[in-house]
């Protein structure tokens, strides 16, 4: 059974701190993986995605990826308001089957002014 | 970013009647999915589409049923709706090229009475 680990939080970050949010999965061969931000009664919105171990940097955002843990995170610098949100971690499977996504049940964040 | 449009984004409806939750995207995406989320639970994956006459179910059973009858539109049906399909709907679309990223519609949230 593939599954995605979040914690549910929440995690609550002063305004103008690092947010750092964390994601386990347990099917060693996920090659893909995604972060997606969801404000409440809204649709996932695809922030950051990573394919490959290391950092990969988009603007105040950044995903860690360690395959070999079977880890990945999300920091977020200079966190404002608007940050505030459900933050779901996502894992695709190698090529064959069904390539849905699957989904962590999310790290609600909330940011404090 | 993809443009993917979900109608209608409120439905309540009474027990038995027969619903179609339409989907519609204007990128040429040939992937196409749907996925199911319970208020704060996690996103499963209940039907994709590789492409025209191609559909699947996915992870999570569903007694929902979908057509692929265009590249643009998805749409999924209930037969006779039950208390037990309240939920959100949440239609996605990607690229067969390149990146898993998908990118999701609005929604539909669904209340059967």
């Amino acid at each position: 059974q593939k599954e995605v680990e979040q914690n549910s939080g929440p995690l609550s970050v002063p305004e103008g701190a690092i947010a750092s949010l964390n994601c386990t999965y347990s099917d060693r061969v996920s090659q893909s993986f995604f972060w997606y931000r969801q404000y409440s009664g809204k649709s996932p919105e695809l922030i950051m995605s990573i394919y490959s171990n290391g950092d990969k940097e988009d603007g105040r955002f950044t995903a860690q990826l360690n395959k070999a843990s079977q880890y990945v995170s999300l920091l977020i610098r200079d966190s404002q308001p608007s940050d505030s949100a459900t933050y779901l971690c996502a894992v695709t499977p190698p090529g064959g089957g069904a390539d849905g996504l699957t989904f962590g049940k999310g790290t609600h964040l909330i940011i404090q002014p | 970013e993809a443009d993917i449009y979900q109608t209608p984004r409120y439905l309540v409806i009474g027990t038995g009647k027969k619903i179609t939750l339409e989907c519609s995207q204007t990128m040429g995406h040939d992937k196409m999915y749907w996925y199911q989320q319970d208020p704060g639970m996690e996103l499963h994956l209940i039907h994709y589409s590789y492409g025209v006459n191609s559909t699947e179910k996915g992870d999570l059973s569903s007694e929902s049923t979908v057509s692929r009858i265009r590249t643009e539109h998805f749409p999924l049906t209930l037969e006779s709706a039950r208390p037990s399909h309240t939920s959100q709907y949440l239609c996605a679309s990607r690229s067969v090229e390149g990146t898993h990223e998908q990118y999701f519609g609005p929604g539909t949230r669904l209340t059967v009475t």
